[in-house]
């Protein structure tokens, strides 16, 4: 049972433009939603993470919105470049737990 | 500094075949320590996760097995390999006391079972 849904599974943006990833969940006793980044070949690495007590986390170009109402989150990726050509994830999960409850990725691609 | 190692990179076995893949972390002390499997299209999935030396959570019943004979040492097994198991294999630790907030993964196992 996948307990996090994330869409789309895959997305081409041009340089410059925004990217936009959206999940949502089921448990509404999950407390913690990290995003990470995985590169071809690499392990997924953690990118930002949101408690649900805030509706928004920026860090530099990249931005977490949070709706606790709605059981949905997103990231944005503001001025996209190249580089930012990967697979992301979203994950939710209990505070006090031990396992990340993960989408099943997101394929962007940033044309230049 | 904390580092984690996972090898090897890649692996093309026989169906039928045994499996070994080693995961050691080094710079912390009893870390919690995942597998994960990675397929195409079906995300991040949690194979294993063990909080201390001997102690193993399953999270999918499955042809695989765990085992954790040292602190820092996280060993992915099977005794026979299904065309199935085939995948992407993440090795990742945690923080003891901060286990979701620490995720650190490895470089991964390109397993291709033939």
């Amino acid at each position: 049972q996948q307990q996090v849904k994330q869409s789309p599974q895959s997305l081409i943006v041009q340089k410059g433009g925004i990217s936009i990833i959206n999940c949502a969940y089921e448990n509404t006793a999950f407390d913690y939603f990290p995003w990470y980044q995985q590169f071809p070949g690499k392990g997924p690495a953690l990118l930002i993470a949101i408690r649900p007590d805030v509706s928004e986390k920026k860090e530099g170009r990249f931005t977490i919105s949070f709706n606790k109402s709605a059981k949905q989150f997103s990231l944005h990726i503001m001025d996209s470049q190249p580089g930012d050509s990967a697979t992301y994830f979203c994950a939710a999960s209990l505070n006090s737990g031990y396992a990340l409850n993960f989408g099943k990725g997101t394929s962007l691609l940033v044309t230049p | 500094s904390q580092t984690i190692h996972q090898w090897p990179a890649t692996l093309v076995q026989p169906v039928g075949s045994p499996l070994s893949l080693e995961c050691t972390v080094e710079g912390t002390s009893n870390p919690n320590l995942y597998w994960y499997r990675q397929a195409a299209g079906r995300g991040l999935q949690l194979l294993f996760y063990s909080v201390g030396i001997g102690q193993i959570s399953s999270e999918v019943p499955q042809n695989l097995s765990a085992s954790r004979p040292q602190d820092r040492q996280f060993i992915l097994s099977s005794k026979k390999l299904l065309l199935s198991d085939s995948g992407f294999y993440l090795c990742a630790w945690s923080p003891v006391g901060r286990a979701i907030y620490g995720y650190t993964f490895g470089s991964g196992t390109r397993l291709t079972v033939v």
